[in-house]
């Protein structure tokens, strides 16, 4: 079946260190995303990318880098620039670059700073 | 002021019960509108499209209304599994591309 794929489901980091989210999809879409939520709160836009080796900053990309080798792949770096990484991470894609038909989300990665 | 607007609740409703949410938004140039569904801790699931011409899967109704900028959903005969945090969401443009741009979500509870 085809799908997205987040590992791992849940991440422990240090203070300081950087840690990378990965993302994969086997639906043969051309745009995909990275968003954030919080408790009680909605998802914001980390990165996107509509295109290998193409991506664009979200409303909240500091501290987050990303890159699209590879149309399947999406992965997420958080690094130690992130002063709040502790969050609920959910990667989507969309088949229209336009988003029309809404997204496909992945089942997500809970990230919490020790 | 929020690009999308959503009560957050909760709603709490015994089974059976009909049930409304609102959704407001910014935008007047979005594209596309849908209501998502998101269990404790799980990503969103789309629920259904909205359409301005009204539209219906089983017991919910979505309804938008473009002049008014407003999007509703309505649940009849409430079930337990009907409990979850439900999502408006936008198609906007917003720095030269179309982007989902999410409510905060309205939580339901339904009870025995």
């Amino acid at each position: 079946d085809g799908g997205i794929t987040q590992s791992p489901k849940y991440l422990f980091r240090k203070e300081g260190q950087n840690v990378t989210l990965s993302c994969e999809q086997n639906l043969n879409h051309d745009a995909m995303y990275w968003y954030r939520q919080d408790p009680g709160q909605g998802l914001r836009l980390i990165y996107y990318s509509q295109i290998v080796n193409d991506f664009q900053k979200g409303d909240i990309a500091e501290g987050y880098s990303v890159s699209r080798e590879k149309k399947e792949s999406f992965p997420l770096t958080v690094t130690s620039a992130q002063k709040n990484p502790t969050a609920f991470y959910l990667c989507a894609s969309s088949q229209e670059l336009t988003g029309t038909n809404g997204y496909t989300f992945g089942s997500g990665t809970r990230l919490t700073v020790v | 002021r929020k690009e999308v607007e959503q009560d957050p609740g909760p709603f709490n409703v015994p089974e059976g019960a009909t049930v409304a949410f609102n959704c407001t938004y910014s935008n007047s140039a979005s594209q596309s509108f849908f209501w998502y569904r998101q269990d404790c801790r799980k990503e969103p699931k789309l629920l259904m499209s909205v359409y301005s011409s009204g539209n219906e899967d089983g017991r919910f109704t979505a309804q938008l209304n473009r002049a008014s900028q407003y999007i509703s959903l309505l649940i009849r005969d409430s079930k337990l599994s009907d409990s979850a945090t439900y999502l408006c969401v936008v198609n906007m443009l917003k720095d030269s591309s179309y982007k989902l741009i999410f409510g905060s979500g309205t939580r339901l509870l339904v009870r025995p």
